[in-house]
């Protein structure tokens, strides 16, 4: 089945503490990127890569950071959390960005 | 001003009724995306555009690159189509613009 997989789907962490959230896809897709959730401000892109060692900056990439070594894997690093990147995470793939999404299921990251 | 705006913020309509969504853009694009996420959090593509009209069961999309505006419409609306309608475009840099949502409750 063609789907994006992030992994985990909830996690809670204090500031300060490295964690990285997981994204696959199985579809070869070219084009991936993360964005975040935040009730009043919607949907924000913090990082995007057109292929593999290829990453480029979003709306809101402070505090992140991203690798592309493999076509299929796009893992999102927090550094040092903190409460301010407390929110919903989207993955998402396709072909290009003129070519439908498909996103993962989400995960919500709380950092105290 | 936001690069995309969305209206209405919110919607509630009868079932059965037709609905209409705005979305307006003011940045060159290569392709308007219409997106809905249910209350479970989880984010499905309904439509890519990038000219005319794309039509998928009971939902239809519309795309006016001169005026920059999409139409996302919605017809014989059932409570199952509730949920939150996002538009969003992505420009000639590859990166990806959002608006910010239009919650639909469609009762029965």
């Amino acid at each position: 089945e063609a789907q994006v997989t992030q992994n985990p789907r909830y996690l809670i962490t204090v500031t300060g503490k490295k964690l990285t959230v997981t994204c696959s896809q199985n579809m070869n897709h070219e084009y991936m990127s993360w964005y975040r959730q935040d009730p009043g401000l919607g949907l924000r892109q913090i990082y995007y890569s057109m292929n593999v060692e290829v990453t480029d900056k979003g709306d809101v990439p402070e505090g992140y950071k991203v690798s592309r070594k493999e076509k299929r894997n796009f893992p999102l690093i927090l550094e040092s959390p903190s409460p301010n990147q407390t929110s919903l995470y989207f993955c998402a793939s396709s072909t290009s960005t003129n070519s439908p999404l498909h996103f993962g299921n989400g995960t919500r990251l709380t950092v105290t | 001003k936001n690069e995309v705006e969305q209206s209405p913020q919110n919607l509630t309509a009868q079932e059965g009724e037709f609905i209409t969504i705005n979305c307006s853009y003011s940045v060159g694009i290569s392709a308007l995306h219409w997106l809905q996420q249910h209350p479970g959090g989880g984010i499905v593509s309904l439509f890519m555009l990038s000219s005319g009209k794309k039509k998928h069961g009971r939902l239809i999309a519309t795309i006016n690159i001169q005026e920059k505006h999409s139409s996302l419409h919605i017809t014989a609306s059932h409570p199952r189509d509730s949920a939150v309608y996002i538009c969003a475009v992505g420009n000639n840099n590859n990166d990806m613009r959002f608006g910010a949502g239009t919650r639909l409750t469609v009762k029965p």
